[in-house]
C-alpha cells in the first residue's frame, strides 16, 4: 500500500499565499492523480479539485477557480497545492489523497495524507 | 449544505449494530459508486468501503455498505468504543462534475 506525506503546518496573514506539498511513495505515481480536500475546524470535508500524476491535467471546483493551482513533479513524486489571496475562512486542515479520475468521473480517494493545518490570521 | 444528507449524530451501545444513511440524488449516488470514510478524532479520513460494498484489505467484516437507488447505507455490527468517529459518505456528481462528501455523522458508542 502506498503512502502520502504532507508538509508541515503553516500560519499565514490574510492576502498571502500558501503552498502545501504531498510526497507519494509505494505506488506508480503516474497511474493515479491526487485530489485535495479541506476541512474547516469542526466542519465536514470539501473536495477542492484534482491533478493528474501523469500529464498535470487539473480540475478545480468553481468556487476556488482563480485562487488555486495544483501541480505535480513526477521526478520527485510530489504533488503541490497553492492557494492565493488567503482569507480567514480558508483556515482548515488540507488533505491530499490518491484518486483515479478519467474523462467521466473520479473514483474515490483510497488513501490520504496526514493533513496540513493552514491558519490564516492577522 | 451538502448535497449528500447524513444524520449529524448517532449513538449506540457496545456490541450493538448501527446503520448510517446517506441520501443523494439521481445525478450522484444513483449513477455512481459510493465510498465511506472513517475519521477518528484528530486524524485523516480512512477508506472503509469502496464501490458501494467492497472492503479494502484490513477492514473488518463488521463494516458493510449497501446502495439502493439514490441512497446508501453503512452498517457497523459489534460496536466497539474504538469505532467512535466521524463517518462520511462520498460519491461523484455527474451533473456538477465534482466529488461530493456527506456532512458527516458523529458516532458515539456508550
Amino acid at each position: 500500500q502506498g503512502q502520502l506525506v504532507q508538509s508541515g503546518a503553516e500560519i499565514k496573514k490574510p492576502g498571502a499565499s500558501v503552498k502545501v506539498s504531498c510526497k507519494a511513495s509505494g505506488y506508480t505515481f503516474t497511474t493515479y492523480g491526487v485530489s485535495w480536500v479541506r476541512q474547516a475546524p469542526g466542519q465536514g470535508l470539501e473536495w477542492m479539485g484534482w491533478v493528474s500524476g501523469d500529464n498535470g491535467y487539473t480540475y478545480y471546483v468553481q468556487k476556488l477557480q482563480g485562487r488555486v493551482t495544483m501541480t505535480t513533479d513526477t521526478a520527485t513524486r510530489t504533488a503541490y497545492m497553492e492557494l492565493r489571496s488567503l482569507r480567514s475562512d480558508d483556515t482548515a486542515a488540507y488533505y491530499c489523497g490518491r484518486e483515479f479520475c478519467d474523462s467521466d468521473r473520479c473514483w474515490g480517494i483510497d488513501f490520504w495524507g496526514q493533513g496540513t493545518l493552514v491558519t490564516v490570521s492577522s | 449544505q451538502s448535497l449528500l444528507t447524513q444524520p449529524p449524530s448517532l449513538s449506540a451501545a457496545p456490541r450493538q449494530k448501527v446503520t448510517i444513511s446517506c441520501a443523494g440524488s439521481s445525478s450522484n449516488i444513483a449513477k455512481n459508486y459510493v465510498y465511506w470514510y472513517q475519521q477518528l478524532p484528530g486524524t485523516a479520513p480512512k477508506l472503509l468501503i469502496y464501490e458501494n460494498n467492497r472492503r479494502p484489505s484490513g477492514i473488518p467484516d463488521r463494516f458493510s455498505g449497501s446502495k439502493s437507488g439514490a441512497s446508501a447505507t453503512l452498517g457497523i455490527t459489534g460496536l466497539q468504543t474504538g469505532d467512535e468517529a466521524d463517518y462520511y459518505c462520498g460519491t461523484w456528481d455527474s451533473s456538477l462534475s465534482v466529488s461530493l462528501f456527506g456532512g458527516g455523522t458523529k458516532l458515539t458508542v456508550l
